[in-house]
């Protein structure tokens, strides 16, 4: 079945620095892949929506030059968080469609980023 | 925009009590819905989905769910529940279209005792 992998699990960085996030389809191609942030406790918040070859669309209230997204490859999407404060601290999740739109969704594994 | 409705934030049952956990979702188009669960330290998995056709849906470990338009639900079910099925629940809605994002509802917690 459908694998993403999502990498690193779990990060811990200093204020001001930045961190990358990888979300990689491994065995299928995905054109449209997406950001999710879990805060404690709640569901899963819709970040953004990242197509290959263009740039992602942001939901309403995130930062897009905080949170910068690259979907360079039909494989590969990135999510960096830019100058991290202790408020960014989350779990992020990636997932991915292949495009079919009746596949469900595949998604990582997450990375639990803390920022002290 | 598409909305979902968990009833339950916590469930908690002893093992081969029969489960139902609620969802309601509000869209006015077509809708796939999904039930995906979270195990302890896991990243989410696909349990079942609905697209069209039969409203009783069977999914993977025993689990099945009923879509029933008349009322935007769709509640999943387990006959027996095992200790094992401990977890968060999430219910998922997305607009039939290729391309469609999830709204996730806020997800039950369901703990079964031995």
């Amino acid at each position: 079945g459908a694998v993403v992998s999502q990498h690193p699990s779990w990060v811990i960085c200093k204020s001001g620095t930045s961190v990358k996030i990888e979300c990689r389809s491994l065995d299928f191609q995905a054109t449209t892949m997406f950001w999710y942030r879990q805060f404690p406790k709640q569901s899963l918040m819709l970040m953004a929506t990242s197509n290959e070859g263009s740039k992602a669309t942001y939901e309403q209230g995130v930062e897009k030059d905080k949170f910068l997204i690259n979907h360079a490859s039909l494989t590969l999407s990135t999510l960096t968080v830019t100058s991290a404060h202790p408020e960014d601290s989350s779990f992020y999740i990636c997932s991915a469609n292949d495009g079919q739109g009746r596949n469900g969704y595949t998604f990582g594994s997450g990375t639990r980023l803390t920022v002290v | 925009a598409q909305s979902v409705s968990q009833h339950n934030h916590h469930v908690i049952l002893s093992e081969a009590a029969s489960l139902e956990l609620g969802c309601n979702y509000s869209y006015g188009g077509t809708v796939n819905l999904f039930w995906y669960v979270q195990y302890p330290g896991q990243h989410l998995q696909l349990l079942l989905k609905y697209f069209s056709g039969d409203p009783l849906v069977k999914g993977i470990k025993g689990f099945e769910a009923e879509f029933i338009k008349s009322k935007f639900s769709f509640n999943l079910r387990k006959p027996s529940v095992q200790w094992s099925d401990t977890a968060e629940y999430f219910c998922a809605v997305s607009s039939n279209s290729g391309y469609s994002t999830l709204t996730f509802g806020k997800g039950t917690m369901l703990l079964v005792s031995p």
